[in-house]
């Protein structure tokens, strides 16, 4: 089975700073994805970006970008030039490239942007 | 084009009684999952249908959740004999899996409150 921990429950950062949130998985497979989902007040969860894990580039996403680490088993997300369109809970999650393939998430990051 | 859908957005129910929330998945797209979204359980997994091939049902918590997919498109998914541990928002998600393309796009939920 999967895990994914998310270690920050809440972060802040003012707006046109940067931002980084953390993200550490558990699992036995090889190939896999990674996804960082942001969920706004308004409940719909939107997709941020995603890592296909045979890819060694990371995945970057106009002012979002990720750290792929296979080998530590991590995957943060870092935001640029933050707006205050950003706050919202940000979810990571994993899915196996083979059989179910259903999202195991972290248990999110609050993050607010101060104006 | 349109996104997944769902209906009702909120939905309030007696303990007891039986509830249907419905999901309405982007055209085309042939897998659909439904996930479960509540305080203390954070994001799970309840069941995945992919096509003509029987569901997976094994995030469903008990026998009173049960969900079908009608002509590989709508799916509803039940709760008979509502129970107050059940309130929380169902989220449902669709995608087209493709290799090394699959991505999960989400509705904007269905919040269950059950008194």
């Amino acid at each position: 089975a999967q895990t994914v921990t998310q270690s920050q429950p809440e972060m802040s950062v003012q707006e046109a700073e940067t931002v980084t949130l953390s993200c550490t998985y558990d699992t036995s497979e090889n190939n896999y994805y990674l996804f960082w989902y942001k969920q706004p007040p308004s409940r719909q969860m939107i997709l941020v970006i995603r890592q296909e894990a045979y890819k060694q580039q990371n995945a970057t996403e106009n002012r979002f970008s990720v750290n792929f680490q296979k080998a530590a088993k991590s995957f943060s997300l870092k935001i640029s030039d933050s707006q205050l369109g950003d706050t919202a809970m940000y979810f990571c999650a994993f899915m196996k490239d083979t059989g179910r393939r259903a999202l195991t998430f972290g248990s999110g990051t609050r993050l607010q942007v101060q104006p | 084009g349109a996104g997944v859908s769902q209906s009702p957005s909120n939905k309030v129910t007696e303990k007891g009684k039986d509830v249907e929330l419905r999901c309405d998945p982007i055209s085309g797209h042939t897998a659909l999952y439904w996930y479960r979204q509540s305080l203390g359980q954070g994001l799970e997994f309840l069941i995945y249908f992919q096509g003509n091939s029987a569901p997976d049902k094994s995030g469903l918590p008990s026998d009173r959740f049960s969900a079908e997919r009608t002509g590989g498109s709508v799916s509803t998914l039940t709760i008979q004999r509502t129970q107050q541990e059940d309130s929380a928002v169902y989220l449902c998600a669709s995608s087209l899996v493709a290799e090394g393309r699959e991505t999960q796009y989400f509705g904007p939920g269905t919040r269950l409150l059950v008194l």
